[in-house]
């Protein structure tokens, strides 16, 4: 069974700064893996998605990387705004048809 | 693009009472999922259709949660009857499937549920 753990839980830095988020998943064999970005109160809004066949992708000021083998990935985000606080959530699907498994989520804070 | 629709935004309801929640997903696509997410964890898969057939309804509660989607379009979400624990918001999302798609999952702006 497919486990997905996103380290750490809570994050604060000061505006500027540039910060890695990870997220780790038991079952190497995955589809593909999907960065979101959660709002208070709100939907999940898709940030990245990486194929299994991809290393990493870029959108803007972030970069999201993939270690089948290791089963991990990190989202960078270059240049912390405030905007940026929110909550991220990685989510892993382990085979094609199969469904997607999330994470808890890293609660992130930048402080202007 | 119009994205994932979902009905109500927000129900307060008192427990052992019934309630649904609608979700209308992106044209053309014919996954669709509903997410049980409970304050400070990540969502967890309820059930999931593609067109109007359920391809994974383990972790969703049958005794008192159902869930359909006849025309292979829109979904409703019911809880009857509710307990204290089912609040929490539930989420709508959908999917392109089909080769050559990513599996990217879009989701609507969710229904928060609050049983007292």
């Amino acid at each position: 069974k497919q486990e997905v753990t996103q380290i750490p839980a809570a994050l604060s830095v000061p505006e500027g700064e540039n910060l890695v988020l990870n997220c780790s998943f038991t079952d190497s064999a995955i589809y593909n893996l999907q960065w979101f970005r959660q709002d208070p109160g709100k939907g999940l809004t898709s940030l990245l998605l990486i194929q299994s066949s991809q290393r990493e992708q870029t959108s803007g000021r972030l970069n999201a990387s993939l270690d089948k083998s290791s089963g991990r990935s990190t989202l960078y985000i270059a240049a912390s705004q405030p905007g940026d606080s929110a909550t991220y959530l990685c989510a892993v699907k382990a085979n094609y048809g199969q469904n997607f498994v999330f994470g808890p989520g890293t609660r992130l804070s930048v402080l202007p | 693009e119009a994205g994932v629709a979902q009905s109500p935004r927000y129900k307060i309801i008192e427990k052992r009472q019934s309630v649904a929640f609608w979700c209308n997903p992106i044209s053309g696509h014919a996954t669709l999922y509903w997410y049980q997410q409970i304050l400070g964890q990540g969502p967890k898969l309820l059930i999931q259709f593609q067109n109007n057939g359920v391809v994974d309804d383990s972790q969703l509660p049958k005794d008192r949660f159902s869930a359909e989607r006849l025309k292979g379009v829109d979904s409703t979400l019911k809880i009857q009857p509710a307990k204290l624990e089912d609040s929490a918001v539930y989420l709508c999302a959908s999917s392109l499937v089909g080769q050559g798609a990513r599996n990217e999952q879009f989701f609507g702006p969710g229904t928060r549920l609050t049983v007292l």
